[in-house]
């Protein structure tokens, strides 16, 4: 069965620092899809960065970025520069080519300290 | 930007109710997703719609139906509302299931629906 596990409820970081936050993943595919979603206060859920698993690099985003090991199974992601409004709940998920399904994380909330 | 509208944001219905959500995308999107959001249990699939008036059940499609009339138009339907259905409902669409950026699915601000 496919899974995907944030095993980080919580995390907090002092405002300015570096965050990572953890997701594995267990799957029989080769091709697939990974996703990090924001989900902050106000409830709209946006997509913050995605990465093809057949690219060996690694995804960036402005302070956004991965560090995907495909052999291990892992999808962190790493937060710079940590602002007041990237509090929030992020979820990581996974998707199998062509396959509508999104498999979900329960998410880690993440605490900005001013 | 994609911008997908959940009409009410909060709800508070009576246990036997009929309940509708109503969702709406303004980006041609084929697909459109509702899910269910609980603590802890992260996102769960309630349907899928590829087309209009095509539909798939998700994970936990019981005590719910859907109805896509028109491409842009997405509702989930509690047809007698109970109160483990209290939750957060999110729906959202994308423009394709295949490789590229097409496939990322966009949110709207979710739906709280608590039933009493």
């Amino acid at each position: 069965a496919q899974t995907v596990t944030q095993s980080q409820p919580e995390m907090s970081v002092q405002e300015a620092e570096t965050v990572t936050l953890s997701c594995t993943y267990d799957t029989s595919e080769s091709d697939y899809y990974l996703f990090w979603y924001k989900q902050p206060p106000s409830r709209q859920m946006i997509l913050v960065i995605r990465q093809e698993a057949y690219k060996q690099q690694n995804a960036t985003e402005n302070r956004f970025s991965v560090n995907f090991q495909k052999a291990a199974k892992s999808f962190s992601l790493k937060i710079s520069d940590s602002q007041l409004g990237d509090a929030a709940m992020y979820f990581c998920a996974y998707r199998f080519d062509s396959n509508y399904q999104l498999i979900w994380g329960a998410g880690t909330k993440l605490i900005i300290k001013p | 930007d994609v911008k997908v509208t959940q009409s009410s944001r909060y709800l508070v219905k009576r246990t036997g109710e009929k309940v509708f959500l109503e969702c709406v995308q303004d980006m041609d999107h084929e697909n459109m997703f509702w899910y269910r959001q609980d603590p802890g249990l992260g996102l769960r699939l309630i349907y899928f719609s590829y087309d209009v008036k095509m539909k798939e059940k998700g994970d936990i499609p019981e005590g719910y139906s859907v109805s896509r009339e028109k491409k842009e138009r997405f509702s989930l339907i509690l047809e007698s509302a109970s109160t483990n259905q209290t939750s957060m409902y999110l729906c959202a669409s994308s423009l394709s299931l295949g490789t590229g950026s097409g496939n990322t699915i966009y949110f709207g601000e979710g739906s709280w629906l608590t039933v009493v």
